[in-house]
């Protein structure tokens, strides 16, 4: 079956520190690939995606970039702010299974002043 | 800016409760889903529908129910709300083509039966 699998937090940071969250993909197929953000007590927004390998993916400072030889869509951003404490997740999409998305588990971000 | 709104926010009830969440969205997608979201952060789809009168079971099997009869419209009952039925609900939608594949999420109602 399809499964995203990403890394387990909480990740705590410094202000200015440079972020990754590593994700990686099973499917059978070509999925999309995406990163949804969750700010305290809110839904889930989407940050940035990629439809095919190569593919990158920019928003807020965020990228990420679709590799298909390492089956990974890792995020990264060089410089957080504390607006940027929240739960990030990795989800993907196949076209053989609509507009399904399987999540992985989550990743909490905290970044300190 | 995504128009998905779902009420209540926060709902504490009793158990043996009927209760129904409501979910609307103003997008004119056919496409709805429900997830719930544990205490872990993990999301769950429960519930999706393609269109009107369409209503499919998702990857989690639930004890609610939902139906579409609006297309704005994808309401989710429980019919006797127990303590393991706590958690958080959240609604989606999406355009019909698979080429515009992105969800945009509600903000979420967070259940707590006693």
């Amino acid at each position: 079956g399809n499964s995203v699998t990403q890394m387990e937090g909480p990740v705590t940071l410094s202000e200015e520190a440079f972020l990754t969250i590593n994700c990686t993909y099973t499917a059978t197929g070509y999925p999309s690939l995406f990163w949804y953000v969750q700010y305290p007590g809110e839904g889930l927004q989407l940050l940035l995606k990629a439809t095919k390998a190569d593919d990158k993916g920019s928003n807020k400072g965020f990228e990420a970039t679709y590799r298909k030889e390492t089956t990974s869509f890792h995020l990264e951003k060089g410089s957080v702010q504390v607006s940027d404490s929240a739960v990030y997740f990795c989800a993907l999409t196949l076209k053989a299974a609509g507009n399904k998305l399987t999540f992985g588990g989550g990743t909490r971000v905290l970044v300190k002043p | 800016e995504a128009d998905i709104y779902q009420t209540p926010r926060y709902l504490v009830i009793g158990t043996g409760k009927k209760i129904t969440l409501e979910c609307s969205q103003t997008m004119g997608h056919d496409k709805m889903y429900w997830y719930q979201q544990d205490p872990g952060m993990e999301l769950h789809l429960i519930h999706y529908s393609y269109g009107v009168n369409s209503t499919e079971k998702g990857d989690l099997s639930s004890e609610s129910t939902v139906s579409r009869i609006r297309t704005e419209h994808f309401p989710l009952t429980l019919e006797s709300a127990r303590p393991s039925h706590t958690s958080q609900y959240l609604c989606a939608s999406s355009e019909r083509e698979v080429a515009k594949n992105i969800q945009y999420f509600g903000a979420g109602t967070r259940l707590s039966v006693l």
